[in-house]
């Protein structure tokens, strides 16, 4: 089983709708989860983090977070053709001190 | 953003040949990841540290190597290259403990 899990898409909304991206962990010793952004062929980008359950907004985009679950989203409102990307979701492992990657989901938002 | 240099950004060499990637950073971050990146798998961690001469293997480690003897630096060694380390490879630092990693600007690696 992988550390985190995501769902490759890819994912096809249109241009206004909201885009649910979703991601699961299996060590529940992590304590902190992060959103990055990475266009074809750049480096990835930080868009949000999350560490407590709950929700927390920036902008257009929510993270959501359930340590009981252990499942983390991002949802994306009013989604722009810019927004299409690959999202990747990382969970901070707290007792081996690392920062696992899943393996993104690809978005794609058309007009 | 961090102060992040990776070097080379590209390479291209030989199956059986040493490769040392470079990973250079400014911010005084105390964690350093190499991770590479394949179609399909999203970033998968190599080695990471967690401070000068502290290293710890990830996911996929084997035939690669690190260094770290100054915080600045953070060093990846493919000791003897074979086709399947042709991949994209990302360094990144951050902080500390539970915070986010910023990322270099990568290194194109072809191994033929």
């Amino acid at each position: 089983q992988k550390e985190v899990e995501q769902n490759s898409g890819p994912l096809s909304v249109p241009e206004g709708a909201i885009a649910s991206l979703n991601c699961t962990y299996s060590d529940r010793g992590s304590q902190s989860f992060f959103w990055y952004r990475q266009y074809s062929g750049k480096s990835p980008e930080l868009i949000m983090f999350i560490y407590s359950n709950g929700d927390k907004e920036d902008g257009r985009f929510t993270a959501q977070l359930n340590k009981a679950s252990q499942y983390v989203s991002l949802l994306i409102r009013d989604s722009q053709p810019s927004d299409s990307a690959t999202y990747l979701c990382a969970a901070f492992s707290g007792g081996y001190n690392k920062l696992i990657f899943g393996a993104g989901t690809r978005l794609a938002v058309h007009p | 953003d961090a102060g992040i240099t990776q070097s080379p950004r590209h390479k291209v060499t030989e199956t059986g040949t040493p490769v040392t990637l470079r990973c250079h950073q400014t911010e005084n971050h105390r964690y350093m990841y190499w991770y590479r990146q394949d179609p399909g798998h999203g970033l998968r961690l190599i080695h990471y540290s967690y401070g000068v001469k502290d290293t710890d293997k990830g996911e996929v480690s084997d035939g690669y190597s690190v260094s770290r003897s100054k915080t600045e630096d953070f060093l990846l060694t493919l000791e003897s290259a074979t086709s399947s380390q042709t991949s994209v490879y990302f360094c990144a630092t951050g902080q500390g403990a539970n915070t986010e990693a910023f990322f270099g600007q990568g290194t194109r690696l072809t191994v033929v």
